[in-house]
């Protein structure tokens, strides 16, 4: 399968631990999107990466929120002392930074439930 | 803030019937609006886009129609299948660059 991954797929924590999740984009891509979606709504930006560099953080990020790309491949998200508010499907994307070039894909989730 | 609002949130149709999804922007300066389609416990799948150079775009029985002046665009979907039903999103770039705002979203349900 040659899309994006991200794993865990489900993580149950308890209120107050920390959780990371893993993004590995499509090979050749070089920007890498993180989203929050929660139930019954649309996936909200969060932040993205173009290469190792980190361009942009919406208001949405929290600063128990951080995200790294290393080494400009894949990406973790990290959410430190979670709360309930947190529980949500956190979604990766990616894609290839070219001359008007937008297209995103996305991964399949990692759904978080907070308890 | 941008904002992209989408209506309707459900929408019912018999199969073979034609399904249209609308949506309105408020960022003057998006020139991109991709289309995605979400089934139950995936990622969200990019079924079309379109520029705003041109205004129609079609791929076989989908299409998307983009008024700019209007600030709004819209997903035809013709000949509907039961596996056309999912839930769909349209999104728009936020000042010309490359975060995406979406709509609220559409569950469309196809009736066999």
């Amino acid at each position: 399968d040659t899309g994006v991954s991200q794993n865990p797929r489900h993580k149950i924590t308890k209120r107050g631990q920390n959780v990371t999740f893993r993004c590995d984009p499509i090979s050749e891509h070089n920007r890498l999107y993180w989203y929050r979606q929660t139930l019954g709504q649309g996936p909200e930006f969060l932040t993205y990466f173009q290469n190792e560099a980190q361009l942009e953080k919406s208001r949405l990020l929290s600063d128990r929120f951080s995200a790294e790309r290393p080494k400009g491949s894949f990406s973790t998200l990290e959410i430190q002392r979670t709360e309930q508010g947190d529980s949500a499907m956190y979604l990766c994307a990616s894609s290839l930074a070219r001359t008007a070039s937008y297209e995103q894909y996305f991964g399949p989730g990692t759904r978080l439930t907070v308890t | 803030g941008e904002n992209v609002e989408q209506h309707p949130s459900t929408l019912s149709v018999q199969e073979g019937d034609s399904a249209v999804i609308k949506c309105t922007y408020s960022d003057s300066a998006s020139n991109y609006f991709p289309w995605y389609k979400q089934e139950l416990g995936k990622g969200p799948q990019l079924i079309i886009d379109i520029r705003s150079n041109v205004g129609e775009k079609k791929d076989q029985r989908i299409a998307v129609t983009l008024n700019k002046t209007a600030k709004h665009f819209s997903l035809h979907i013709t000949e509907t299948q039961p596996e056309d039903s999912a839930v769909y999103f349209c999104a728009a770039n936020i000042n010309a660059g490359n975060m995406l705002t979406f709509g609220g979203g559409t569950r469309l349900m196809v009736k066999p």
